[in-house]
């Protein structure tokens, strides 16, 4: 069982906006600005789209952004495209022992 | 353009060493910008942070606590790349093992701050069986 919680799969229409929620507790997500959130194709190692709970790396389309509400945080994927289907991870620093949690994944359709 | 490239056996027998290693090129190993990560994944297991290591006026390595006494952690600067060994295997290790760079936060700490994986390498499949 992951460290953070992530809905199993979401799926919406290309165009639409969707959001994947991960959630946590004080002593990671909320405690800390180190979320990131992390895109894999299947066969692919993950990529970052997300950095520090809401920045977006270069390169990364403006169509992603992150946002946290106490120890919960969101990934948004607005304007849905079929190249957006794909695993989606968010992990967090964590002041326990094992220094990263990652989430357990959300599975992203694009109807 | 960092890169990085992991190697591995593909297939470690039950109890045996496993010896993973990552090239990196377009960074230094030693570099006080980053800290470089082993990570794996596996479909019962998720994804795993594993280890580090980085350099900051010395070598730092940190481990994940419940796999602390079965793993290290090496960075070798003539080659520009770093290792792992996993002692011990089980079943339970067989994963994607992928490395990773996490740079550092300007003006802070890389272990208070290199826990963004901007750079990961394609990964190596990992069997434990006999």
């Amino acid at each position: 069982q992951s460290a953070l919680t992530q809905p199993a799969s979401v799926s919406g229409s290309p165009g639409q906006s969707i959001t994947i929620s991960c959630t946590g507790t004080s002593g990671d997500v909320g405690g800390f600005n180190y979320v990131s959130w992390f895109q894999q194709h299947p066969g692919k190692a993950p990529q970052l789209i997300i950095s520090d709970v809401s920045q977006r790396p270069s390169g990364i389309s403006d169509r992603f952004s992150g946002s946290r509400s106490g120890n919960t945080a969101s990934l948004t994927i607005s304007g849905l495209q079929t190249g957006d289907e794909a695993d989606y991870y968010c992990s967090s620093y964590t002041s326990s022992t094992t220094f990263v949690v990652f989430g357990g994944g959300t599975k992203v359709t694009v109807l | 353009q960092v890169r990085l490239q992991e190697s591995g056996p593909g297939l470690v027998r039950p109890s045996q060493t496993l010896s993973l290693t990552c090239d990196i090129s377009g960074d230094s190993v030693s570099s006080n910008s980053a800290a470089w990560i082993w990570i794996r994944q596996s479909p019962s297991r998720g994804l795993e942070w594993l280890a580090r290591t980085y350099y900051g006026s010395q070598w730092y390595h940190d481990y994940a606590l419940s796999m602390k006494s079965r793993m290290s952690i090496k960075a070798d600067t003539s080659k520009n790349q770093f290792s792992l060994q996993l002692n011990s295997v089980t079943p339970e290790d067989t994963a994607v093992y992928y490395c990773a760079r996490a740079g550092r936060q300007t003006g802070k700490s890389c272990y208070s701050s290199c826990y963004t994986f901007d750079y990961w390498g394609q990964g190596t499949a990992v069997t434990v069986s006999s």
